[in-house]
């Protein structure tokens, strides 16, 4: 199976400090999201990059938040100075779009982060 | 902005039972709409999906119509198992940037 991996699954830190979390989308699909989802709530839009570039950010996405995809593959999700508040599921999906057309999305298993 | 709205859980039914969860929408454009599923511990699984007013979306003996007029896209089982419990999220999408706007999501328990 070549699904959509996330890695870690889990991740406990401590208020202050700095985490990555990493994605590796299914091989072929040139576009990656990511969204974050808080216990008892859907999942909401973070960032989305078409191969390297990266297209969009949600204004959920603080200066503290940053991700990369270089080189159009995996992609990196960095949280500085981790807050209580961003503790949450962190999903990661692709998909292969083409301009002007919506795709299915296809998710990982999400990194589920706690900020003590 | 655009917004999905569905029905607030758990929604509780025994197997057997016929299962309508709701989910209404705001949108500009023509969007596509979702439905996806989560079973316990498990990540979104994508159920099926409509890109057009009237498009019926089905999978798993799952349905549901992209309904305009009435800015609907209610899901549809006729006979829920007990492995159907899981929570169920309505999606759309925004034609703009791709992203997904999804619902609360609900939560379904089929008891035997």
């Amino acid at each position: 199976d070549t699904g959509v991996s996330q890695n870690p699954r889990h991740k406990i830190t401590k208020r202050g400090q700095n985490v990555t979390f990493r994605c590796d989308p299914i091989s072929e699909h040139n576009r990656l999201y990511w969204y974050r989802q808080t216990l008892g709530q859907g999942p909401e839009f973070l960032t989305y990059f078409q191969n390297e570039a990266q297209l969009e950010k949600s204004r959920l996405l603080s200066d503290r938040f940053s991700a990369e995809r270089p080189k159009g593959s995996f992609s990196t999700l960095e949280i500085q100075r981790t807050e209580q508040g961003d503790s949450a599921m962190y999903l990661c999906a692709s998909s292969f779009g083409l301009a002007g057309l919506m795709e299915t999305q296809y998710f990982g298993p999400g990194t589920r982060l706690l900020v003590l | 902005g655009d917004s999905v709205t569905q029905m607030e859980g758990p929604v509780t039914l025994s197997e057997e039972a016929f299962l309508t969860i709701n989910c209404t929408y705001t949108a500009t454009g023509y969007p596509s709409l979702f439905w996806y599923v989560q079973y316990p511990g498990e990540g979104l699984q994508l159920l099926l999906k409509a890109t057009k007013a009237d498009d019926k979306g089905s999978n798993k003996g799952f349905e549901a119509t992209y309904r305009k007029e009435t800015t609907s896209f209610h899901l549809e089982k006729g006979s829920v198992q007990v492995s159907d419990s899981a929570v169920y999220f309505c999606a759309l999408s925004d034609t703009r940037n791709y992203q997904l706007i999804w619902g609360a999501g609900t939560k379904l328990i089929i008891k035997p």
